[in-house]
């Protein structure tokens, strides 16, 4: 099945420096990789996402890079806030898996101001 | 997007009692619904997949006699926790596929709802 490992566990950054979030993959069939913000006693939401045809994505402050052949994906923060302050999933997907999402471990992200 | 609510928010229970966790979407109609655990500073975990009007599919190692799961309408899907001990206190977290939507494989989270068992 599908295993998703995140790096860094924590991160701790000055306010408008960028933060940058690593995840690697190991199912090559894998199409589907969104990445989630949760704060605390909260559920995930969606930030962004990207598929399997795409390498790249961006959505104002926030981008997504997908390189297939490494099976890695990354997150990029950038001119970071305090509110951007939270704990960052990355998780993957497979269709003929039911859908079922495979997340990684969580990035605390601190952003110090 | 899409909402997903779940009920309660918290709660805190005796241990040997039932709990009954709510998970609805809103605005869609949700085919497919997931249960997740997560406890302190970890991930999620999957506990089930619920499809509505069939019976669940749970992942290895979690109790089907334990976490009831009913998803008896498009937009409402249950959890039980039946005969609570506070090894199963935890943060539950629910998600609702939206077949509609433009994106097959996004799923909508719910707030969550913290169980405590006494």
């Amino acid at each position: 099945g599908e295993n998703v490992e995140q790096h860094p566990s924590t991160l701790s950054v000055q306010e408008g420096d960028s933060a940058v979030i690593k995840c690697t993959y190991s199912d090559s069939a894998s199409n589907y990789f969104p990445w989630y913000k949760q704060e605390l006693g909260k559920g995930p939401q969606l930030i962004i996402d990207i598929r399997s045809n795409v390498g790249e994505k961006k959505d104002q402050r926030i981008a997504v890079t997908l390189n297939k052949t490494a099976k890695h994906f990354s997150l990029h923060i950038t001119e970071t806030q305090p509110e951007d302050s939270a704990v960052y999933f990355c998780a993957a997907i497979k269709r003929e898996y039911g859908n079922k999402l495979v997340f990684g471990a969580g990035t605390i992200l601190r952003v110090k101001s | 997007g899409a909402v997903v609510s779940q009920h309660p928010s918290r709660v805190i229970c005796k241990s040997g009692t039932s709990v009954k966790i709510e998970c609805r979407s809103l605005d869609f109609q949700a085919t497919t619904m997931f249960w997740y655990r997560q406890f302190p500073k970890q991930s999620l975990m999957l506990m089930a997949t619920s499809n509505e009007g069939s019976k669940a599919t749970y992942e290895q190692g979690v109790e089907k006699d334990k976490f009831l799961i009913n998803h008896a309408s498009l937009t409402l899907s249950t959890l039980t926790v039946t005969s609570a001990h506070p090894e199963d206190s935890s943060f539950y977290i629910c998600s609702a596929r939206d077949p509609s939507g433009s994106s097959y494989n996004e799923q909508f989270f719910g707030p969550g709802t913290r169980l405590t068992v006494l």
